[in-house]
């Protein structure tokens, strides 16, 4: 079946700009997660979704970051006025289910972000 | 905070060689801990994952080892080959408290094996 999809697969932009970048989570998976990869790092945890609704939001950097899943499915995350520091790899991965036990993340292979 | 630290940051081995990664965490409510492996362009796999409640774990060629006192566990891949040439990632989690939902990783090693 169909993994984790992200778009774009690359997005150069101009400091100060917006970006949005979008997750396709496997058909099904209810629990969803934004994680940020520098270069030479591990990935870091940004946000978890729960169904619609966010449930950690803790990794969040500042207030220009945001994401919505508004139907439970597809996830965007939203960058305002860019800065070069945001430039990484941003990564989505989704889980079948959330519990008390711990439920494999299936990750997609990411959108790089360069801030020019 | 680094909670998981990952050591080293890159190693060679040649073919049919053993490779060993090590990794140590701070946060004594980590339960789970998953080894994930990432290819270039790629996003990570999961590859191995252990419990604390058992010392050691294998499947193939991939072996976890926890020491649970000393907050310690690492990864061996044994008869290492040029395929698993990647940077691996360990990585901990904690099913309770306000940390639910998030993986903490590690640094990442870069493994090379020479054929």
């Amino acid at each position: 079946g169909a993994g984790v999809s992200q778009t774009p697969s690359n997005k150069v932009t101009e400091k100060g700009k917006y970006v949005e970048l979008r997750c396709d989570p496997i058909s099904g998976h209810t629990a969803l997660y934004w994680y940020r990869q520098s270069l030479g790092q591990g990935p870091e945890f940004l946000i978890y979704f729960q169904g619609t609704g966010a449930a950690d939001d803790s990794g969040l950097p500042n207030d220009r970051f945001f994401a919505v899943r508004p139907e439970g499915s597809v996830s965007t995350l939203k960058i305002q006025r860019t800065e070069r520091g945001d430039s990484a790899v941003y990564l989505c991965a989704s889980s079948p289910m959330s519990s008390s036990s711990y439920n494999e993340q299936f990750f997609g292979p990411g959108t790089r972000l360069t801030v020019l | 905070q680094q909670q998981v630290k990952q050591s080293p940051q890159s190693l060679i081995v040649q073919k049919g060689g053993i490779s060993i990664i090590n990794c140590a965490y701070e946060n004594t409510a980590f339960d789970y801990f998953p080894w994930y492996q990432q290819f270039p362009g790629k996003g990570p796999a999961l590859l191995i994952a252990i419990r604390p409640d058992v010392s050691e774990k294998k499947e193939g060629r991939f072996t976890i080892s926890f020491n649970k006192s000393a907050k310690q566990f690492s990864l061996h891949i044994m008869d290492s080959q040029p395929g698993d040439s990647a940077t691996y990632f360990c990585a901990a989690f904690n099913a309770g408290g306000t940390s639910y939902g998030k993986l903490t990783f590690g640094q990442g090693t870069i493994l090379t094996v020479h054929p």
